[in-house]
């Protein structure tokens, strides 16, 4: 079965500073790995997404993730936190058993960025 | 493209109540997805369409729950009996494709209370 897990509930990072969110995952087939933000009161707007092309994925509003299958991991960083970046960030996984297709999920960080 | 809308955005209904939800997907999209999040984590898989037909349920799922996507365009999620656990935002995305790379588009969601 599919996993993935994130690392840290919470995280808090000065304005300006490096952001680093942890997700590591689980799979015996190659996976399908996205992230995901939630603003307050709003749904989730896919961030970016990795499809077994470049391992290192630019996404939106300048943050990226590096596949590393060495370490199963899938971190999100942004080298420069703004204030509209505090939100919840979840990392998910394509189930690739079946068709269906849907998306597992980990518990999400929630990310708070400080003045 | 007007992106997935929900409706409602929030219901509060007492315990023993029927209510019901309605996703109008991006057009032309064949997947739609029903997720529940509970408060601190992440979504959750409840059920899936390809066009009209319910391929998947989650164990989830109870029997008072019931979905619908009537010619393969608009979703309804029904759940009879309200219980005070079912309090929950309900998601729903949808998507095109079928490789497991598609991104799956969210709405609002709907958010429920039960009294």
């Amino acid at each position: 079965a599919q996993s993935v897990t994130q690392l840290g509930s919470h995280v808090s990072v000065s304005e300006g500073a490096l952001v680093l969110l942890r997700c590591n995952y689980s799979s015996s087939v190659p996976p399908y790995l996205f992230w995901y933000v939630q603003y307050p009161n709003q749904g989730l707007q896919l961030l970016l997404k990795y499809t077994s092309a470049a391992t290192l994925v630019k996404g939106i509003n300048g943050f990226e993730a590096e596949f590393k299958k060495s370490e199963t991991s899938f971190h999100l960083t942004k080298p420069s936190a703004h204030m509209s970046d505090a939100a919840e960030y979840f990392c998910a996984v394509s189930d690739m058993a079946g068709n269906n297709r849907k998306l597992i999920w980990g518990l999400g960080t929630s990310l708070a960025v400080n003045p | 493209d007007t992106g997935v809308s929900q409706d409602p955005r929030h219901k509060i209904t007492k315990r023993g109540q029927n209510v019901t939800f309605r996703c109008d997907p991006i057009s032309e999209h064949n997947r739609l997805y029903w997720y529940r999040q509970t408060l601190g984590q992440g979504p959750e898989f409840l059920t899936y369409f390809q066009n009209e037909a319910q391929l998947e349920k989650s164990r989830l799922l109870s029997d008072r729950f019931s979905a619908e996507r009537p010619k393969g365009s608009f979703s309804t999620l029904e759940i009879q009996r309200t219980e005070q656990g079912d309090s929950a935002m309900y998601l729903c995305a949808s998507s095109y494709g079928l490789a497991g790379t598609e991104t799956q588009y969210f709405g609002p969601g709907t958010r429920l209370l039960v009294l």
